[in-house]
């Protein structure tokens, strides 16, 4: 079966400084990973995802995920926070088995102090 | 693209009644949505894969009787909340796959932007 959790239900950081949350997925199959941003009383949307083709991905709202295997992590970065960064984030890994639904992690809240 | 809409936004009803809530692909077709809910500071929880022409498939622990899934059309599939209790209170989030991109598992879903159900 396949899984993903996130480290840190919350994360703060000052503005301007630099954004990680982090994701460790399980996976038998070579995993497909996302990660969505989900604004307060709103739906999900897509900030990025791997499919086998590069590690290194870059997402919408200068977001970036790189996934290393050796450590089954798809840790997702962001050199600057911004205020409009505050929002909660999910990762997912696509169920190969399933028809393709998504797994989440747990979430990770991010806060940006000003 | 690939706008995906729910009505209604929110909804509040008192115990006992039913509630449909609509999902709609508004600029793709969709063969295959799915369902979520979600609770406060929690992750989502998918409750059901909805095909179009076909049965959903229900997760585990989930009350299909409970939570009646309608796929009648490519653009559209409605949830319905019987018998609605307040423990039923909840986000609930439809999300659905680009008929045209095929139901390859790395292929994007696009999600709703939720409907509150509040049962009184």
């Amino acid at each position: 079966a396949q899984s993903v959790t996130q480290l840190g239900s919350h994360v703060s950081v000052s503005e301007g400084a630099l954004v990680l949350l982090r994701c460790n997925y399980s996976s038998s199959v070579p995993p497909y990973l996302f990660w969505y941003v989900q604004y307060p009383n709103q739906g999900l949307q897509l900030l990025l995802k791997y499919t086998s083709a590069a590690t290194l991905v870059k997402g919408i709202n200068g977001f970036e995920a790189e996934f290393k295997k050796s450590e089954t992590s798809f840790h997702l970065t962001k050199p600057s926070a911004h205020m409009s960064d505050a929002a909660e984030y999910f990762c997912a890994v696509s169920d190969h088995n399933q028809g393709g639904k998504l797994i989440f992690g747990q979430g990770t809240e991010l806060s940006v102090k000003p | 693209g690939a706008v995906v809409s729910q009505h209604p936004s929110r909804v509040i009803c008192k115990s006992g009644t039913s509630v449909k809530i609509e999902c709609r692909s508004l600029d793709f077709q969709a063969t295959t949505m799915f369902w979520y809910r979600q609770f406060p500071k929690k992750s989502l929880m998918l409750m059901a894969t909805s095909n179009e022409g076909s049965k959903a498939t229900y997760e585990q622990g989930v009350e299909k009787d409970k939570f009646l899934i309608n796929h009648a059309s490519l653009t559209l599939s409605t949830l319905t909340v019987t018998s609605a209790h307040p423990e039923d209170s909840s986000f609930y989030i439809c999300s659905a796959r680009d008929r045209l991109a095929g139901g390859l598992p790395y292929n994007e879903q696009f999600f709703g932007p939720g409907t509150r159900l509040t049962v009184l």
